[in-house]
């Protein structure tokens, strides 16, 4: 069964911080994503990577940035925290044809 | 603009009944379609998928119906159960790529199953 493992489910930062969410997968899945959700909006896609080293955009990638160095591990970055960045963090990881498989998601205040 | 959309934020079904969740797209180049289910406090998790060359796909109590003129699938629960309340989101692929390129959802139906 496919493990997607989120280093913290809640996480409580200061406007300002430098913000790591860290995402780690079991399966060598070569896909892995980082969405958000709010409520009344849905999931957002923010950046998503094919391969170690590699990232692409989303939808909405602004304030935002990731690393991939290693392939089972996908890091979010708020490079300077701001209260419209309070949200659930959903990271996914897929492989070939298959759906993808979401961790539990970390919920992160901005104060 | 959202090109996936769940026009109803919530639905309330009695145990035993049908439920019928709807989505409608805009994008008609959307080849693949997908429902996932959300508990609170826990990530979605995959349900159903759905091909444009099908307009039905079967998995036990949960079908997908696709209308591809009407830009319009729904996701039947038959029979609704207690533990099938949560909130239902539906999903296209974000790029060309397909689910590779992320993905696209609608903003969820909250489905509450009446006793």
């Amino acid at each position: 069964d496919v493990k997607v493992t989120q280093s913290s489910r809640y996480l409580v930062k200061r406007t300002g911080e430098k913000v790591f969410l860290e995402c780690v997968q079991d399966m060598d899945h070569e896909n892995m994503f980082w969405y958000r959700q709010d409520p009344g909006l849905g999931l957002r896609l923010i950046y998503f990577s094919y391969d170690v080293k590699m990232k692409e955009k989303g939808d909405i990638p602004e304030g935002y940035s990731v690393s991939r160095e290693k392939k089972e591990r996908f890091s979010l970055i708020l490079e300077s925290a701001s209260t419209n960045q309070t949200s659930m963090y959903l990271c996914a990881t897929q492989t070939g044809n298959q759906p993808q498989h979401f961790g539990d998601g970390t919920r992160l205040s901005i104060l | 603009d959202q090109q996936v959309k769940q026009n109803s934020p919530s639905l309330s079904v009695q145990e035993g009944r049908i439920s019928i969740l709807n989505c409608d797209y805009t994008n008609s180049m959307f080849d693949y379609f997908l429902w996932y289910k959300k508990y609170p406090a826990e990530g979605p998790t995959f349900l159903i998928s759905i091909s444009s060359i099908k307009d039905k796909n079967e998995d036990g109590r949960f079908t997908v119906f696709l209308n591809k003129s009407a830009k319009h699938l729904s996701l039947h629960i038959v029979p609704s159960q207690p533990g099938d309340s949560a909130v239902y989101f539906c999903a296209a692929p974000w790029g060309s790529g397909g689910g590779a390129d992320g993905l696209t959802f609608g903003k969820g139906t909250h489905l509450i199953i009446q006793p």
